[in-house]
């Protein structure tokens, strides 16, 4: 079956400091990759998005992600942390089926000391 | 240009009472969907639609019922509300395909609790 795993439930980092989110997936084609930002009382924003080509992909507020095939990853960076990155962060795969899907990730929470 | 609206945002129910979620859209997206969210599971699909008159049912659409009578609006009607059901509720939409490649926009959510 389909399925999303974000390893950390929760990241502290200094803000700054450069920051990874991991995301793998499990399904069988390649898959649409996406990252969302959800912050406090607010709804989700996309980030970035891989569908194919290029594997390093570009989004806004400064973040990049990389598609790994053969990790089934698509990792979330950034060089520097401002204050204001603090939020929900949820990774989500797309994929054709008999009816389009979207399957998202369980998210980790970013905090980011001053 | 609104984007995707919700209301209302915080609701209290009954158990067995019934309500209805309102969600509009004013950027002419064919693609509208619900979603619950619940603490450590992400989002999950509850029911979307490809189009005015067209819906279908997502991964947890037992005890909702949903309608499509106007490509912008898409309510989400709870029948007999159920302590499980407390969740945020978000509405989204897209131009196309929800795993093609465009973009879905979320709408603020709904913050429903069933005591």
């Amino acid at each position: 079956a389909q399925s999303v795993t974000q390893p950390d439930i929760h990241i502290t980092v200094s803000e700054g400091a450069s920051l990874e989110l991991r995301c793998n997936y499990s399904y069988g084609a390649t898959p649409y990759l996406f990252w969302y930002v959800q912050s406090p009382g607010q709804g989700l924003q996309l980030l970035l998005k891989y569908f194919s080509g290029d594997t390093l992909v570009q989004g806004i507020k400064g973040f990049e992600a990389e598609f790994k095939r053969s990790q089934s990853s698509f990792n979330l960076r950034k060089p520097s942390v401002h204050w204001s990155d603090a939020a929900e962060y949820f990774c989500a795969v797309g994929m054709k089926t008999s009816y389009d899907k979207v399957i998202f990730g369980p998210g980790t929470s970013l905090s980011v000391i001053p | 240009n609104a984007g995707v609206t919700q209301t209302p945002k915080f609701q209290v129910l009954k158990t067995g009472q019934s309500m209805t979620l309102q969600c509009a859209q004013d950027m002419n997206h064919e693609y509208m969907s619900w979603y619950r969210q619940d603490p450590g599971m992400g989002l999950r699909l509850i029911h979307y639609s490809v189009g005015a008159g067209i819906t279908d049912q997502g991964e947890v659409p037992n005890g909702y019922n949903v309608s499509r009578s106007t490509t912008e609006d898409f309510p989400l009607r709870l029948l007999s509300a159920a302590p499980s059901q407390t969740s945020v509720y978000f509405c989204a939409s897209s131009y196309g395909r929800l795993a093609g490649d465009e973009e879905q926009y979320f709408g603020p959510g709904t913050r429903l609790t069933v005591t």
